[in-house]
């Protein structure tokens, strides 16, 4: 069985600065992804970022970056230069590998409030 | 490209009462999947689909749910009969797989009120 934990119920950012949302997992698996997804108040779930387990490599999106720490089992996402539209609830959530296709696993979720 | 669509948007009811959802995914996209979403929760897996096969539905309540895609496209959600703490959005999300990653693609969702 898969298990993501997001320790952080909500967080804060003024608008223009970094914050960080922090995401652990388990897993028996060798092979597997991570996602953080993103679902406003209008409830429409919209990818944000993935990873793949077996790339060292942390993936970037314009501003958006994760830290994975894979023998920690941590997979944390940093927005840069936040701007009030990252207002929004964010989960992580860890899917099956390779050519598998599988259910989510998702976390509790994060609200992340942008102050202007 | 069209989004995964999803109807109705919401849906009140009386417990004991029945309610149907639709999803059309994403053209092309074999994979399908049905979330409920309790309020304050991530979404969790009720059923999916590969074509028109159950692929995994060992979470879903089969005494009062039930799941089709007869055609192996849009897919009906049932619930009958409702209960209290069905209340929930229900998601449809389908996959396709790219740079050999699949990535699921989620609709607004039906939101389910149960009264």
């Amino acid at each position: 069985a898969q298990t993501v934990t997001q320790s952080q119920p909500e967080m804060s950012v003024q608008e223009a600065e970094t914050v960080t949302l922090s995401c652990t997992y388990d897993t028996s698996e060798s092979d597997y992804y991570l996602f953080w997804y993103k679902q406003p108040p209008s409830r429409q779930m919209i990818l944000v970022i993935r990873q793949e387990a077996y790339k060292q490599q942390n993936a970037t999106e314009n501003r958006f970056s994760v830290n994975f720490q894979k023998a920690a089992k941590s997979f944390s996402l940093k927005i840069s230069d936040s701007q009030l539209g990252d207002a929004a609830m964010y989960f992580c959530a860890i899917g099956p590998g390779g050519t598998s296709y599988g259910k989510l696993t998702f976390g509790q979720g994060t609200i992340l409030t942008v102050h202007p | 490209e069209a989004g995964v669509a999803q109807s109705p948007r919401y849906k009140i009811i009386e417990k004991r009462q029945s309610v149907a959802f639709w999803c059309n995914p994403i053209s092309g996209h074999a994979t399908l999947y049905w979330y409920q979403q309790i309020l304050g929760q991530g979404p969790k897996l009720l059923i999916q689909f590969q074509n028109n096969g159950v692929v995994d539905d060992s979470q879903l309540p089969k005494d009062r749910f039930s799941a089709e895609r007869l055609k192996g496209v849009d897919s009906t959600l049932k619930i009958q009969p409702a209960k209290l703490e069905d209340s929930a959005v229900y998601l449809c999300a389908s996959s396709s797989r790219t740079s050999g990653m699949e990535t699921q693609y989620f609709g607004p969702g039906t939101r389910l009120l149960v009264l």
